[in-house]
């Protein structure tokens, strides 16, 4: 099972401030990643897939990137509603997994 | 818009049994997979299984194999997650999603509602 893992676990940001958020993969998953929003109390929302392809009514402020094992989020002119557990995962191999998440705290 | 609604919230007794729903709507329903997705409380988020409700093909994370059954009702649209003897373990938020392209593993680009699960004596 490939293993994905995020970090950091919380961060602390401002409004109108930029981010970049990581995600490590334990094997190389290409760009077979995707990266997903989930705000409090509500399901997750596919915010990225294929690394860097933003699913429909993204706005552009969030953008992916990486291949192989690395990847990185970045939200730029970070707004309140982006207070959220960010989560990455590989869907290279089965079992497709999930990161465990960073957590903005705004 | 895709929608997939979910069954209510769940309260039950370990060792019973159950079975949870997912209604997928404005889409054609057979021709993508769908999947099981289990957030125990706290955050992590865990890929449970998928299955395409054509021929019910279904494919199971080695951790959830032989501990829950996913099956699909392609008459009515619908996907199902269900336990034979429930665990206080299996106390958790489920949430069911569709799977963004006809590959089969792919991102999930709909999601439910999610369907809480309470297991407690």
């Amino acid at each position: 099972e490939i293993v994905m893992t995020q970090s950091p676990a919380t961060l602390s940001v401002s409004p109108g401030e930029s981010v970049t958020l990581s995600c490590r993969a334990s094997q190389t998953v290409g760009t077979t990643l995707a990266w997903y929003q989930q705000r409090p109390g509500q399901a997750p929302r596919l915010l990225i897939s294929a690394a860097s392809t933003r699913a429909t009514t993204i706005p552009p402020r969030f953008s992916g990137s990486g291949s192989g094992t690395e990847f990185t989020l970045t939200i730029s002119n970070l707004q309140s509603e982006d207070l959220a557990v960010y989560y990455c995962q590989q869907y290279y191999s089965w079992p497709c997994t999930f990161g465990r998440g960073t957590k903005l705290e705004i | 818009e895709v929608h997939l609604v979910q069954s209510g919230p769940e309260v039950k007794k370990p060792g019973e049994s159950l079975k949870i729903s997912c209604k997928a709507s404005e889409y054609n329903f057979e021709t993508y997979w769908i999947g099981w997705v289990r957030q125990m409380p706290g955050r992590d988020l865990e890929w449970m299984g998928i299955i395409y409700p054509r021929d019910s093909d279904t494919r199971y994370s080695p951790s959830f194999r032989g501990q829950v059954t996913i099956s699909a009702d392609k008459s009515i649209n619908t996907v199902y997650l269900q336990w034979s003897s429930l665990k206080a373990s299996d106390t958790a938020m489920y949430f069911c999603a569709r799977q963004s392209g006809r590959a089969l593993y792919d991102s999930f680009d709909s999601w439910g509602q999610g369907t809480l699960l309470t297991v407690s004596s």
